[in-house]
């Protein structure tokens, strides 16, 4: 069935470097779409969203990136820091359902060395 | 404002034994969602209660039930437990309706024995 995936299940960086986590989904139908973060034993932690319609958006040190023609989400996080230690998910939020149900990836752990 | 509450924080159960869980919403949040997460399905949405109705309802039995009540919040309870129930439970909370931001509290970790 339809889904939201990663590419990679885990990702190792340099603490200071830049990390981009990657996603792709396979649902056009989708009008939001979001990153959390879970660090162990904590529930997920909201990051950021963007709209369908939108290309790129910018937070503190986080930048999503979305190319519909491709079907493809980016987590983009800069300097990273040994606090970005996670696991990451995607999710999206299909344009025909009125709440808030959430389609989950299956997640990057993110490890950041020192 | 404080976060999402969510008790018990762990649970052990036997198999066919009964458990209800309980989730209390940050304060002014509406809409509660329910999740079970394990390291084989991940993330999977269970349901999602709004001003007391269930909105959306996920691929789980009918074992499966929850509730929210006037107060915003909300219960959910699984029936003749099974091995396979065991997973952490997340509960999230939203400020708004139809855009997917949500807030999680920390989980109910359920075993099943």
């Amino acid at each position: 069935g339809e889904s939201v995936g990663l590419h990679l299940p885990t990702l190792s960086v340099q603490e200071g470097d830049n990390s981009i986590i990657n996603c792709a989904y396979s649902n056009s139908a989708s009008d939001y779409f979001i990153w959390y973060k879970q660090e162990s034993g904590k529930g997920p932690q909201f990051i950021i969203d963007i709209r369908s319609n939108m290309d790129k958006r910018q937070g503190q040190r986080v930048t999503v990136l979305l190319n519909k023609t491709v079907k493809h989400l980016s987590l983009q996080i800069a300097a990273t820091q040994p606090g970005d230690s996670a696991v990451y998910f995607c999710a999206e939020k299909r344009a025909n359902n009125a709440g808030n149900m959430l389609t989950f990836g299956g997640g990057t752990r993110l490890m950041v060395k020192p | 404002k404080a976060g999402v509450t969510q008790t018990p924080r762990y649970l052990i159960k036997t198999r066919g034994q009964q458990v209800t869980l309980s989730c209390s919403p940050i304060s002014g949040h509406r809409s509660v969602s329910w999740y079970q997460q394990t390291p084989g399905q991940g993330l999977q949405f269970l349901f999602e209660y709004f001003s007391e109705t269930q909105r959306n309802k996920g691929n789980f039995p009918g074992r499966f039930s929850g509730r929210q009540f006037s107060n915003s919040r909300s219960e959910m309870n699984v029936s003749t437990l099974e091995l396979g129930d065991s997973a952490l439970y997340l509960c999230a909370s939203s400020p708004r309706t139809g855009a997917g931001e949500q807030y999680f509290g920390p989980g109910t970790r359920l075993t099943v024995t």
